[in-house]
């Protein structure tokens, strides 16, 4: 176990829709960082948010969006759902340069 | 952007064999880190490695971050079942200011450990 949670597990939904997908880092971990696994590009870096605010973004979509809440859960958006959304999407904390860790996966499965 | 090569592809060995895996980059990394996943689970830690020539162990896993800061290797010594997996490195460039430390990873190498 990481100490860092995901909800839910699995979301299946439809083409055009919206879904939010939950991460609680580490106790203690202020960086959150969103990442999305698919059989074609592997790990790709979405976006990283440190005690509130964003400070990196990677291959993010425009419908994608972020946020990290004052007590350091962060949400990911992701609306008009297309095919190609249908993924692993992983959400890390880390403590500064020390190693992330990784949470369980949300699978997003877009029908 | 930044790329990592990562070999082999796949690796399938005999129980209590060793195993070596590589990573290698285009460009310097600051930490490397070595992650296995199993199916459907997210990346566990396994190693990180901080500094350039650094040798670290973690059990039967050994891992050493290369002189030039481009490259890594990862060994498995003895290996048992439980090793399967898809194992990855990710190298993490971050300026210390702006506590910007994205990682990028390469593609995984798939172990099959046969009993």
């Amino acid at each position: 176990d990481s100490g860092v949670t995901q909800t839910p597990k699995h979301l299946i939904t439809a083409t055009g829709q919206r879904v939010t997908l939950r991460c609680s880092p580490r106790s203690g971990d202020l960086s959150v960082y969103w990442y999305q696994q698919s059989l074609d590009q592997g790990l790709q870096f979405l976006i990283q948010y440190y005690n509130g605010e964003e400070r990196a973004k990677g291959n993010i979509l425009e419908r994608f969006s972020a946020q990290q809440f004052p007590d350091l859960h962060s949400e990911l958006n992701l609306s008009s759902l297309e095919l190609g959304d249908s993924a692993l999407y992983f959400c890390a904390s880390s403590a500064g340069t020390s190693g992330k860790f990784f949470g369980p996966g949300t699978r997003l499965t877009v029908l | 952007g930044q790329q990592l090569n990562q070999s082999p592809q796949s690796m399938f060995i005999q129980e209590g064999e060793d195993v070596s895996m590589n990573c290698t980059s285009s460009s310097i990394f600051n930490t490397w880190l070595w992650y296995n996943q199993d199916p459907g689970e997210g990346p566990v830690l396994l190693i990180a490695l901080y500094k350039a020539g650094e040798l670290t162990s973690n059990g039967r896993l050994t891992a050493q971050f290369g002189i030039t800061r481009k490259d890594s290797f990862l060994n498995i010594s003895a290996s048992i079942p439980s090793d399967v997996g898809i194992y990855f490195c990710a190298g993490q460039f971050g300026n210390s200011g702006g506590s910007n430390y994205k990682l990028t990873f390469g593609k995984g190498t798939l172990l099959t450990v046969n009993p």
